[in-house]
């Protein structure tokens, strides 16, 4: 079966301190990932995408993730958070021979001073 | 430049109402996603376009959730008879490129 898995539903941590949000998936088929960020009250907006190459992709920001097949992870990373960082994050899957995304259940990263 | 737009943003109806919910995708993008997002849950995909064809309407959860893209441009999302459960964001996206999707900003539909 095809699934995706945030294993955080919540991560607090402090202004300027690392942060990693964690992302699984289920899949018997090529993969493509992306990272989505939800602020209040919108739509989603792109942090960063893996469709070939590199595991390790860059994003805006400051976040980068890295694609593991072994362990068919996609974790989310960022060396300092700042307080304009607090949000909804979403890691999304798109399966070779399927045009939608299947969506995580969102972490929800707080950021205190 | 101009984004996925949706319209309206705020939708309250009484349960046993119809509504339809608008979507103006990025000029020239040819594939049209509609997804569901309930409180505190992810994104859903409900039904997908390419051009005007409804190619996976897999996700749409009963008969009366129905979607239409005409012309290849606007879709429209059309919920009959409106019951409770339905209360939820309702997210459209477009995709030029498979599957790199951008997202409108959501129309939330609350049913009372």
């Amino acid at each position: 079966a095809q699934s995706v898995t945030q294993l955080d539903s919540q991560v607090p941590v402090f202004e300027e301190a690392p942060v990693e949000l964690r992302c699984n998936y289920s899949s018997s088929v090529s993969v493509y990932l992306f990272w989505y960020v939800q602020y209040p009250n919108q739509g989603l907006q792109l942090l960063l995408k893996y469709l070939s190459g590199s595991t390790l992709v860059k994003g805006i920001n400051g976040f980068e993730a890295e694609f593991n097949k072994s362990q068919t992870s996609f974790h989310l990373r960022k060396p300092s958070v700042h307080i304009s960082d607090t949000a909804e994050y979403f890691c999304a899957v798109g399966f070779q021979g399927a045009q939608k995304l299947v969506f995580g259940q969102g972490t929800r990263l707080t950021i205190n001073p | 430049g101009a984004g996925v737009s949706q319209s309206p943003r705020y939708k309250v109806a009484k349960r046993g109402q119809d509504v339809a919910l608008r979507c103006d995708p990025i000029s020239g993008h040819v594939s049209l996603f509609w997804y569901q997002q309930a409180l505190g849950q992810g994104p859903e995909f409900l039904t997908y376009f390419q051009n005007e064809a409804q190619l996976d309407k897999s996700g749409l959860p009963s008969d009366r959730f129905f979607a239409e893209r005409p012309e290849g441009s606007v879709s429209t999302l059309k919920i009959q008879r409106t019951q409770q459960e339905d209360s939820a964001v309702y997210l459209c996206a477009s995709s030029l490129y498979n599957y790199e999707q951008f997202f409108g900003p959501g129309t939330r539909l609350t049913v009372l």
